[in-house]
C-alpha cells in the first residue's frame, strides 16, 4: 500500500526551464491537491482537483498548470521556472471534501531549487 | 480571508513534559485539522476536530468553535514528538494553514 507517491524527490532547474511533478495515489481518492511550503510557513494550495478531468485554482496558482487525466494521477507543471518557485512541493489526496473520516494523505515532498 | 494564528512559534521541552499548542482563527469554520510534520518533512494528519474534544493516545485536541480557537495537548512528550505542528481550517475548498509551532523534545 504505497499511499501517495511523488516524483522526483529533488530537482534543480535553471530559470526558464520547464518540468512536471508527478503525484500518484492508490487509495481511489477523488480529491487531490498540490501545495507548496516555504521556510517558516504553512502549506499554501496551488491547484486542486475534485475528480478525474477536473482542476481548479488554489491560493497561489500563478506560474503553474495541472492536469488530472486519470483518477490516480495529478500532474503539476512549471512552464518557465523562476527563482520564486524554489520551494518544497507536497501532493495530497483525500476521500472526501472535508476529509472528516479518513483525513488527508500526503506524499513525501519534492524539493525544487530554481537557480 | 480567514486568518489562522498559532502559538507559541517555538517550544523546547524535556522528555516527559506536557505541552499545549494553540490555534486561533478569525472566522467560523466547519473543518479544523491538526497535522504533524516530522523533522524529515513527512506530514501526518492528526485530528479532524471542528468542535469538541478528541483523544488519540498521548495526544488530544479540543476546539471551541464559538470562541474560534483550538488546542492540541501532548502529554508525556517523547523525542519522536519533535517536529512542527500545524492547524488548518477549511474555507472555500481550501485548507488555510497556520505558520506552525516548532516543538523540540530533548532527551
Amino acid at each position: 500500500n504505497a499511499g501517495v507517491t511523488q516524483t522526483p524527490k529533488f530537482r534543480v532547474l535553471k530559470t526558464g526551464q520547464s518540468m512536471t511533478l508527478l503525484c500518484a495515489q492508490d487509495m481511489n481518492h477523488e480529491y487531490m491537491y498540490w501545495y507548496r511550503q516555504d521556510p517558516g510557513m504553512g502549506l499554501r494550495l496551488i491547484h486542486y482537483s475534485v475528480g478525474e478531468g477536473t482542476t481548479a485554482k488554489g491560493e497561489v496558482p500563478d506560474g503553474y498548470n495541472v492536469s488530472r487525466l486519470k483518477k490516480q494521477n495529478f500532474l503539476l507543471g512549471l512552464e518557465s521556472a523562476a527563482p520564486s518557485q524554489t520551494s518544497v512541493y507536497f501532493c495530497a489526496s483525500s476521500y472526501s471534501k472535508l476529509a472528516q473520516n479518513h483525513g488527508y494523505t500526503f506524499g513525501s515532498g519534492t524539493r525544487l531549487t530554481v537557480v | 480571508g480567514i486568518q489562522v494564528e498559532q502559538s507559541p512559534p517555538d517550544l523546547i521541552l524535556q522528555e516527559g513534559a506536557n505541552s499545549t499548542l494553540r490555534c486561533n482563527f478569525s472566522d467560523s469554520v466547519n473543518n479544523l485539522q491538526w497535522f504533524h510534520q516530522n523533522p524529515w518533512g513527512q506530514l501526518i494528519n492528526l485530528f479532524y476536530i471542528p468542535s469538541g474534544t478528541k483523544q488519540n493516545g498521548r495526544l488530544s485536541a479540543t476546539t471551541v468553535a464559538t470562541e474560534r480557537y483550538s488546542l492540541l495537548y501532548i502529554s508525556s512528550s517523547q523525542t519522536t514528538d519533535s517536529g512542527v505542528y500545524f492547524c488548518a481550517v477549511y474555507s472555500n475548498y481550501q485548507l488555510i494553514w497556520g505558520a506552525g509551532t516548532k516543538l523540540i523534545i530533548k532527551p
